[in-house]
């Protein structure tokens, strides 16, 4: 299995701030990577998929880059609505695996 | 547009079969290039991806619960199910249900990702 692995674990961030989330692949996976954001007691949502487009309704403030074994998660100035856990998933091979989850919360 | 919905007992016991159904609306599941797959998270964990079917029948399972794993689809019904054998409490998370999207935008590209899900039904394996 391909291993993800995300960090960092949780972070804290003021409103406006830019956040960074990465995600590393325990072997080259390309660009297949997907980012989704759970809300508690929510389903998953799709944020973005093939490492950096951004799925349709989704704000241009969050963002994708990497390839390869990096990848980075951006939210360019963080809002209130974005408390959430993101999730890095690689489909490069099966079983699909997601990394950890990373959780922002409003300093 | 599609949604899904999961449906199925809150509460199995150990040794038991766990058996969910995941309903599709608003579109027919034998369209498109999708697969439909399920995923679960234990309580204050993370997500782990328990396999997909395609709407021909072929499956995937993950090698984690394959032995233990059954996925399958019923077009008349617009419905696909799991059974997950021989449950212990490690079973016991929110499963989720999801359609897996295939684009094929160019020769030798692809992208999949998991576009529509549904709210998750808890499942509590206990005596």
């Amino acid at each position: 299995d391909i291993q993800m692995t995300q960090s960092p674990s949780s972070l804290s961030a003021s409103v406006g701030d830019r956040v960074t989330i990465t995600c590393q692949a325990s072997q080259d996976i390309s660009n297949y990577l997907n980012w989704y954001q759970q809300k508690p007691g929510k389903a998953p949502k799709l944020l973005i998929y093939d490492a950096s487009n951004l799925e349709t309704g989704v704000p241009s403030r969050f963002s994708g880059s990497g390839s390869g074994t990096d990848f980075t998660f951006t939210i360019s100035s963080l809002q209130p609505e974005d408390i959430a856990t993101y999730y890095c998933q690689q489909y490069d091979n099966l079983p699909r695996t997601f990394g950890q989850g990373t959780k922002v919360e409003i300093k | 547009q599609v949604q899904l919905q999961e449906s199925g007992p809150g509460l199995v016991k150990p040794s038991q079969t766990l058996s969910l159904t995941c309903t599709v609306s608003g579109g027919s599941i034998s369209s498109g290039s999708y697969y439909w797959s399920w995923i679960r998270q234990p309580a204050g964990k993370g997500l782990e991806w328990i396999g997909r079917i395609y709407t021909s029948g072929s499956t995937n399972y993950n090698p984690s619960l394959k032995s233990r794993v059954t996925i399958s689809v019923d077009t008349s019904k617009n419905q696909f199910s799991l059974k997950l054998s021989s449950v212990t409490a490690a079973d016991t998370a929110v499963y989720y249900c999801a359609r897996e999207v295939v684009v094929v935008p160019a020769a030798m590209d692809y992208y999949y990702y998991m576009d529509v899900w549904g709210k998750g039904t808890t499942v509590t394996v206990s005596s």
